[in-house]
């Protein structure tokens, strides 16, 4: 079964910054996506950006961006240029990239997620 | 365009009562999900339908919880009885097609007394 571990609970940064979370996953697959969804505490997940692991190049939305390690089996998100809307949980989370309606095929597994805070 | 809606947005009832939690999917949309999160557990599947018919329920706690899709445009979560470890937060998504994203509801936070 795949895993997405967090390690890092909590993390802090100053407005304007840039802060960088990180995201290790465990899997037997070759072909799968990844993904970091935000939960600001309005309690919504809202995609933030996604990776197709069969593309070497990193996946970048405005200002944010990922690093993605596939033999490392690393997805860090950075954020740059942080502004107080960017405070929320952020979640990184695994997708299967099997086609096919089975068991455990569509899913995502989550990892435990990590508060990130903005000081102005 | 109208998102995953899901009713009620809070729910609190007592133990042993029974709670059914609603979503509608995106029009179109033709895989739904339902998910549960939790401090202790984080985020996970609970059951996942496709074209209406449930694929993968093994995320299901036990014989008390139980989901239907009657049609395209509904699904439900039912609890019966419902128990206080059963508090958490219940998100439904939906998708169209097997690569594209999945968009998630508001979410439900029940809390059971």
């Amino acid at each position: 079964a795949q895993t997405v571990t967090q390690s890092q609970p909590e993390m802090s940064v100053q407005e304007a910054e840039t802060v960088t979370l990180s995201c290790t996953y465990d899997t037997s697959e070759s072909d799968y996506y990844l993904f970091w969804y935000k939960q600001p505490p309005s309690r919504q997940m809202i995609l933030v950006i996604r990776q197709e692991a069969y593309k070497q190049q990193n996946a970048t939305e405005n200002r944010f961006s990922v690093n993605f390690q596939k033999a490392a089996k690393s997805f860090s998100l950075k954020i740059s240029d942080s502004q107080l809307g960017d405070a929320a949980m952020y979640f990184c989370a695994y997708r299967s990239a099997r086609l096919g309606v089975f068991q455990g095929a569509q899913k995502l597994v989550f990892g435990q997620g990590t508060r990130l805070t903005i000081n102005p | 365009d109208a998102g995953v809606i899901q009713s009620p947005r809070h729910e609190v009832t007592e133990m042993g009562q029974e709670v059914t939690l609603r979503c509608k999917p995106i029009s179109g949309h033709n895989s739904l999900f339902w998910y549960r999160q939790t401090m202790m557990r984080g985020l996970e599947l609970l059951i996942y339908f496709n074209n209406n018919v449930p694929i993968d329920d093994s995320g299901m706690p036990e014989d008390r919880f139980s989901a239907k899709m009657p049609n395209a445009s509904f699904s439900t979560l039912k609890i019966q009885p419902s128990e206080p470890r059963d508090s958490a937060v219940y998100f439904c998504a939906s998708r169209l097609g097997a690569i594209n994203e999945q968009f998630f509801g508001p979410g439900t936070r029940l809390t059971v007394l």
